[in-house]
């Protein structure tokens, strides 16, 4: 089955320490984004790849960043995370970005849940 | 610049019966769409349900429907006849079809009580 998959579904991290996450899709889509979401609140659009185009949500800490080597995965990395960087971090992708509707529906990963101790 | 407001934090519906979620929105675009999400606990978002802005007619997917009221900016999910696996937070969300810029709203949690 085409599907979005994320690893690790949780991760550990300490004050400071680089991590990354990883995004990983079946489903051939042109649009990739990153969200952080925490608890009980809506998902916070980082940034997202249309193709090899980064886009940055203005609001998006520097700490944040991403890669997208291929097509089918996509990076986020936390340069030094802060115990505020604690959430889940979902990853989606879209067939488009704008444009008809059928392109903008997004399929989740079942997302990556971050903690920093 | 776009706005989205989900009133109800939190829902409660006993099982079977019928429940709405509300959703309202700001928008200065002239072409978007506007989608309901669910997230169950622990697990990953799904599409309910999708309407374009363009199209007049609410958007039905089984049990789940809309009420589209342009002019009232309004987007209010109907769910029929609940099944305890409808538990789960909904969040609603605008999209742009010229620039892809989307929204979210600040999710409804739903209780379906058995």
């Amino acid at each position: 089955d085409a599907m979005v998959i994320q690893n690790p579904r949780y991760q550990v991290t300490q004050f400071g320490k680089p991590v990354t996450l990883s995004c990983s899709q079946t489903l051939n889509h042109n649009v990739m984004y990153w969200y952080q979401q925490k608890s009980s609140q809506a998902p916070k659009l980082l940034f997202h790849y249309y193709d090899k185009d980064f886009n940055n949500e203005a609001d998006t800490p520097d700490n944040f960043q991403s890669r997208r080597p291929n097509t089918s995965f996509c990076f986020l990395d936390i340069r030094s995370p802060g115990l505020g960087d604690a959430a889940m971090y979902l990853c989606a992708t879209s067939r488009g970005f704008g444009g008809p509707i059928k392109y903008n529906e997004q399929f989740f990963g079942p997302g990556t849940r971050l903690t920093v101790l | 610049a776009q706005t989205v407001t989900q009133s109800q934090p939190e829902m409660s519906v006993q099982e079977a019966e019928t429940v709405t979620l509300s959703c309202t929105y700001d928008t200065s675009e002239s072409d978007y769409y506007l989608f309901w999400y669910k997230q169950p606990p622990s697990r990953q978002m799904i599409l309910v349900i999708r309407q374009e802005a363009y199209k007049q007619q609410n958007a039905t997917e089984n049990r789940f429907s809309v009420n589209f009221q342009k002019a009232a900016k309004s987007f209010s999910l109907k769910i029929s006849d609940s099944q305890l696996g409808d538990a789960a937070m909904y969040f609603c969300y605008i999209g742009s079809s010229n620039t892809g810029k989307l929204i979210f709203g600040q999710g409804t949690t739903l209780q379906v009580k058995p």
